[in-house]
């Protein structure tokens, strides 16, 4: 069972926009700051979203994330096929003194 | 253009020493940090640990008293080491470039999966 919460699931039809969730604690995302992942089917993770809200180049602006308290969101608006992925949440955690991931939501595009 | 990629024993032995080298090109390792990330097949991601660019180490308390990670510059490569290994080791290992925040892993590998069977 992982520190950080997700939803193990997701889904949105194309052009909607669809919110994942994670949870944590004090020691974790209430302290630190939050990044995501996406990892496309049979593919390495790729870094999404990093310090709670920051997008690395290339990754369009229909992603976004945010941060309140001890949880974090990612919002991904104008829903597209190619968007079908697992999505990781992840922090460091200063009671274990260690990078803690989310369980992972697996979005589906219907 | 930065580039990660694992390379190791596709399979290995229970009680045995899990063995992998991260091959970086474009960048120099003595300018980053680096860590290891795995994930058993149809699970989530689990960290392993972090080199930083002195040698220093950071590894998950779960497989610290197993893992072992050094860095070779003059290769600009940086390996990792897991002995006692079960069949519950079973994973894709993933090396990865640290950004400058403990969990922004900018740059993967491609991962290779490691197999723990007799």
């Amino acid at each position: 069972q992982s520190v950080l919460t997700q939803p193990p699931s997701a889904s949105g039809t194309p052009g909607q926009r669809v919110t994942i969730s994670c949870s944590g604690s004090s020691s974790n995302i209430g302290t630190n700051p939050v990044h995501w992942y996406q990892q496309l089917p049979g593919t390495a993770p790729k870094l999404l979203i990093y310090v709670n809200n920051q997008r690395p180049s290339g990754v369009p602006d229909r992603f976004s994330g945010s941060e309140s308290g001890t949880s974090a969101s990612l919002a991904i608006s104008g829903l597209q096929s190619e968007d079908e992925a697992d999505y990781y949440c992840a922090t460091w955690d200063d009671t274990l003194n260690g990078v803690i991931f989310g369980g992972g939501t697996k979005l589906t595009v219907l | 253009q930065v580039q990660l990629q694992e390379s190791g024993p596709g399979l290995v032995k229970p009680s045995e020493t899990l063995s992998l080298t991260c091959t970086v090109s474009g960048d120099s390792i003595s300018s980053y940090d680096w860590s290891w990330i795995r994930q058993p097949p149809g699970k989530g991601l689990e960290w392993i640990g972090h080199i930083y660019y002195s040698g220093n180490t950071n590894y998950n308390p779960s497989l610290k008293s197993r893992v072992t990670m050094s860095l070779d510059t003059s290769k600009n490569q940086f390996s990792l080491k897991l002995s006692s290994v079960t069949a519950a080791d079973t994973a894709v290992y993933y090396c990865a470039r640290l950004g400058r925040n403990w969990a922004d892993f900018e740059y993967w590998g491609q991962g290779t999966l490691v197999t723990v069977s007799s």
